[in-house]
C-alpha cells in the first residue's frame, strides 16, 4: 500500500541555518503531496503542497519539488526562525483517488536562537 | 470562515465512563476525518465519512469506538467504555474532495482517561 517515509528527528537548528526535512514515497498512480505543520498545542495545518510531477510547492519560505523520478519530496527553508519550532508531517493523498491522506511519522524541529 | 471546531477542548473522565467528541466541518466540505494521535503511534486515521455516509472505518481500535454525522455539519466520536489507552489527543478534520484535496484540521480534543 502507499506510505511515507520521512527522516527522524528530533532536528535541532540555531537562528538562521538551513533546514532540509527528507521524506520519500511509495504509491501507485500519481498522488498528490503535502507538508503539514503542527504548532505546540495546535492541531495540523497545511503548509504547501504539490499535485503533479515537478511542481514546486512554497510557502512562508519553505519549499518542496515533487520528483516523481525518485519519489521524494523534500521541504527546504534557506534561513529558519525560532517561530518555526514545530511538527513536520509529509503526506500523499490516497490511492484510487481515495481521500485519505497517508501520513508521515513526523519530525519535530527546534530552532535555538 | 470560522475553520473546524471541535469540543470539548479538554475532557478528563474516568475509566469506564462515556466520552463525546464533537465537531463542526467547515461549510460546503463533504468529507469529515476523525484522527487520533498519539505519542507512541503517531497520528492514526480512525474513520471518514463523504457526504455523511461512513466510508472507511478500519482505523476503528475496537467496538467501544462509534463514529456518526447525522447531517453535514455535525459529527461525533463516542468511547464507551473508556480506557487509560484510550488518552490521546483527537482531531476532526474536513475537505471538500475532488481528488487530493487538502484537509484542514480542528484544534483537537485532549482525552485523559484515568
Amino acid at each position: 500500500g502507499d506510505s511515507v517515509t520521512q527522516m527522524e528527528g528530533p532536528v535541532t537548528l540555531s537562528e538562521e541555518a538551513f533546514l532540509t526535512i527528507n521524506c520519500t514515497y511509495t504509491a501507485t498512480g500519481y498522488p498528490s503531496l503535502f507538508w503539514y505543520v503542527q504548532y505546540p498545542g495546535e492541531g495540523l495545518q497545511l503548509l504547501l503542497k504539490a499535485t503533479k510531477a515537478d511542481d514546486k510547492g512554497s510557502n512562508k519560505g519553505f519549499e518542496a519539488t515533487y520528483r516523481k523520478e525518485t519519489t521524494s519530496f523534500h521541504l527546504e527553508k534557506g534561513s529558519v526562525q525560532v517561530s518555526d519550532s514545530a511538527v513536520y508531517f509529509c503526506a500523499l493523498s490516497g490511492q484510487g483517488g481515495s481521500e485519505k491522506l497517508v501520513f508521515g511519522k513526523g519530525t519535530k524541529l527546534t530552532v535555538n536562537p | 470562515d470560522a475553520g473546524v471546531i471541535q469540543s470539548p477542548r479538554h475532557e478528563v473522565t474516568e475509566m469506564g465512563q462515556e466520552v463525546t467528541l464533537r465537531c463542526k466541518p467547515i461549510s460546503g466540505h463533504n468529507s469529515l476525518f476523525w484522527y487520533r494521535q498519539t505519542m507512541m503511534r503517531g497520528l492514526e486515521l480512525l474513520i471518514y465519512f463523504n457526504n455523511n455516509v461512513p466510508i472507511d472505518d478500519s482505523g476503528m481500535p475496537e467496538d467501544r469506538f462509534s463514529a456518526k454525522m447525522p447531517n453535514a455539519s455535525f459529527s461525533t466520536l463516542k468511547i464507551q467504555p473508556s480506557e487509560p489507552r484510550d488518552s490521546a489527543v483527537y482531531f476532526c478534520a474536513s475537505s471538500f474532495y475532488t481528488g487530493g484535496e487538502t484537509q484542514y484540521f480542528g484544534p483537537g480534543t485532549r482525552l485523559l482517561v484515568l
